[in-house]
C-alpha cells in the first residue's frame, strides 16, 4: 500500500516569514500533486510535478519533487494571509489510484 | 464550462437508507473519482473509473457501489447507509491521456450525515 505522510500537520507562522511542508511517499510513483483546500471548500489544484528535479512556482509558493528520495517540499515565501488553508499532496499508483496525504494546516499569523 | 458539479451539497439518511449521489464533468475527460474525507485523515479514494464503462475499486469500497453511465457521469450509491459513512464526499475528473498538464478537478463536494 502507498503511504503519503507529510508534516507538518500543523502549522501557524508569521506574515513575511518562509517555511517549508514536506510531503514523503512510500514507494514509486507516476507523477505528485499539490492541492489547497479553503475551510468549508472543494480542492483547488496548485502544482502537478511530473519528473525528478521538476520545480514549480506560483506568487508565493515554490514546489518541488525528489523522486529518487520520495520526497516533495512546497516552499511559501514570505506568507501572507490569504495563504491561511489545508495544504495537501498526493501521488498516483499506475496512473489511476491517487493516495492522499492527511494535509497540513497553514495559519498565516497578522 | 461549470467543471464537475455534484449533488446533492447537503444529506441527512437514517441507517439504512439508500441513496445516490450524482457527478458531472463537462471537460471531456476519461478518469472520474470518488473519495470521501473524514477530518484528520485527508482523502481517501472510494472507486474510479478511467474510462466510460469501466470502474475499479479504491482504498475504502467496501458499502459503496458506482456507475459510469457514460463519459460524463458518474455516480457513487450507499445500498444500506451506516453511521461511519458520515463524511463529505467529492467527485474529481482529470485527462490522463495525451495532455502534458494533468490537472485533476473537484466537485464542490456532498456533505453526508447518517443518524
Amino acid at each position: 500500500e502507498l503511504k503519503v505522510e507529510q508534516n507538518p500537520l500543523f502549522l501557524s507562522m508569521q506574515e513575511g516569514k518562509n517555511y517549508t511542508i514536506y510531503c514523503n511517499y512510500s514507494t514509486t510513483s507516476d507523477r505528485l500533486y499539490w492541492y489547497r483546500q479553503d475551510p468549508g471548500k472543494s480542492l483547488e489544484s496548485l502544482f502537478v510535478l511530473l519528473s525528478n528535479g521538476a520545480v514549480k512556482q506560483e506568487g508565493r509558493l515554490m514546489a518541488s519533487l525528489d523522486t529518487k528520495a520520495r520526497l516533495s517540499t512546497l516552499h511559501i515565501t514570505a506568507a501572507v494571509h490569504d495563504l491561511s488553508a489545508t495544504y495537501f499532496c498526493a501521488v498516483t499508483r499506475d496512473g489511476n489510484q491517487f493516495y492522499f496525504g492527511t494535509g497540513t494546516s497553514l495559519t498565516v499569523i497578522p | 464550462n461549470a467543471g464537475v458539479t455534484q449533488t446533492p451539497k447537503f444529506q441527512v439518511l437514517k441507517t439504512g437508507q439508500s441513496m445516490t449521489l450524482q457527478c458531472a464533468q463537462d471537460m471531456n475527460h476519461n478518469s472520474m473519482y470518488w473519495y470521501r474525507q473524514d477530518p484528520g485523515m485527508g482523502l481517501r479514494l472510494i472507486y474510479y473509473s478511467a474510462s466510460e464503462g469501466t470502474t475499479d475499486k479504491g482504498e475504502v469500497p467496501n458499502g459503496y457501489n458506482v456507475s459510469r453511465l457514460n463519459k460524463r457521469e458518474f455516480s457513487l450509491r450507499l445500498e444500506s447507509a451506516a453511521p461511519s459513512q458520515t463524511s463529505v464526499y467529492f467527485c474529481a475528473s482529470i485527462s490522463l491521456a495525451g495532455d502534458s498538464y494533468n490537472e485533476q478537478f473537484f466537485g464542490p463536494g456532498t456533505r453526508l450525515t447518517v443518524l
